[in-house]
């Protein structure tokens, strides 16, 4: 079975831009979840999309945000970057469903920098 | 609001010494524990989890971790470390929020194992 997939792997963009993030999560999983990684604040939960809907959100300013389609692959999307928005960030994905379901596979993370 | 506590945020040890990587928690309803590995540039990966019954839980590369409700601790340890075990590891638990899994990382202990 495939595991989670995240494009693009790298991404430079310059301040005032906007970035989309993809994940694709692992077949038959339903959750996906977005996190950012940073050396000064580790890792911070950004949002859980489940069934095409936000059902858990971290604690970002609204230029954050994301969606999930029917085939429950996840966009993450940041507006007007902030050189303090260079991190990795990292897609999760879950079953959501019996006692498997809490464990988190990760992929392998977008590292985008801020210029 | 339930809390991660990884006191040390590095730990160096000797090849084929013993480590223990301490994760504490704090959480007033029952929690799913779990350990993640994360290798440079990649992303976490699932090294065990305790969902239920027996308190000591062990993965096939030689970790163990064991459950201590009364001293709300999940530490990890293995008897002897090898050069391909330097690497950053999160501690993580997981509650029932409102009918969701809510899952919180500690800050991450970073593993340098010396030859």
């Amino acid at each position: 079975k495939a595991g989670v997939t995240q494009t693009p792997r790298y991404l430079i963009k310059t301040r005032g831009q906007q970035v989309t993030l993809s994940c694709s999560p692992i077949s038959g999983h339903r959750s996906v979840s977005w996190y950012q990684q940073t050396p000064g604040q580790g890792l911070q939960f950004l949002f859980e999309y489940f069934s095409e809907t936000q059902r858990n959100k971290g604690n970002f300013p609204g230029r954050f945000s994301g969606r999930q389609f029917s085939n429950s692959r996840s966009e993450m999307n940041v507006s007007t970057l902030e050189l303090g928005d260079s991190a990795l960030y990292l897609c999760a994905s879950s079953l959501r469903g019996g006692r498997s379901s809490y464990e988190q596979y990760f992929g392998p993370g977008t590292r985008l920098t801020v210029t | 609001a339930q809390s991660v506590t990884q006191l040390d945020s590095q730990v160096p040890v000797f090849e084929e010494a013993p480590v223990e990587l301490r994760c504490n928690y704090s959480s007033s309803v029952s929690v799913y524990l779990f350990w993640y590995v994360q290798y440079p540039n990649q992303g976490l990966q699932l090294l065990l989890k305790y969902l239920s019954g027996s308190t000591l839980v062990k993965s096939i590369n030689g970790f163990e971790a064991e459950f201590n409700k009364s001293q709300t601790s999940f530490h990890l340890r293995k008897p002897s470390v090898h050069i391909s075990d330097t690497a950053e590891y999160f501690c993580a638990v997981s509650v029932n929020s409102g009918g969701y899994q809510k899952v919180t990382f500690g800050t991450g202990t970073k593993l340098q194992v010396i030859p």
